[in-house]
């Protein structure tokens, strides 16, 4: 069963290209998460959230409770863009959290 | 600056000898967990701890075992390692309680972990 679902597995775009990453849940949810981990890095988490958006510098985070979804957004992508980003929920009950199998993104020179 | 810290970045072990992972946080946490994360098949819970002394298993606690003796401390061990338990593994840690939201996700840098 995948609580988390993530589109796509797997992205290229050119360097200064809007990029858009989705998230799709099943279960009642807290919070949200987007994670971010570089190649041979560890994991950050780059949002948190449980409604609305966030933004950070060139990267924001949209969430629409309702439907149960959420997108990651990057604007002029760079290389050092390039990274596995991780979609993450903690749900209403339990400790836990569930991921999706992350996006890797490549963003050419 | 807020710090999940894993014990070892690397491991090089043979079949059949017993592996500690430690894992410290300092951000008094409630909440650790034991991931671990191989190509394809994302992270995946190994055992969570909620509070110091307790555990509770995850998605694949076979062959693992796990201590929380201080609320800082998070320990994974293998008992005797398989060559199928060579793997990234990655301790976490976040606030929150039972009925109480849990907090953001904090990750250690990982180990990696080879059994030959």
């Amino acid at each position: 069963k995948n609580e988390v679902e993530q589109s796509p597995q797997n992205l290229t775009a050119q360097e200064g290209e809007f990029i858009t990453i989705n998230c799709s849940y099943s279960v009642g949810i807290s919070a949200l998460h987007w994670l971010q981990q570089h190649p041979g890095g560890g994991i950050v988490s780059l949002f948190m959230l449980s409604s609305g958006k966030k933004k950070h510098g060139r990267l924001i985070a949209t969430i629409n409770i309702q439907e149960k979804h959420s997108s990651l957004h990057i604007t002029a992508s760079h290389p050092r863009d390039s990274a596995v980003y991780i979609c993450a929920v903690s749900p209403n009950t339990g400790n836990q959290f569930y991921f999706g199998t992350g996006t890797s993104l490549t963003v050419i020179p | 600056d807020v710090k999940v810290t894993q014990s070892s970045r690397y491991l090089v072990k043979r079949t059949g000898e017993k592996v500690f992972l430690e894992c410290v946080q300092d951000m008094d946490h409630e909440n650790m967990f034991w991931y671990r994360q191989d190509p394809g098949l994302g992270l995946r819970l190994i055992y969570f701890s909620y509070d110091v002394k307790m555990k509770e298993k995850g998605d694949i606690p076979e062959g693992y075992s796990v201590s929380r003796e201080k609320k800082e401390r998070f320990s994974l061990i293998l008992e005797s390692a398989s060559t199928n338990q060579t793997s990234m593994y990655l301790c976490a840690s976040s606030s929150g309680t039972s009925g109480r939201r849990s907090g953001e996700l904090f990750f250690g840098e990982g180990s990696r972990l080879t059994v030959l």
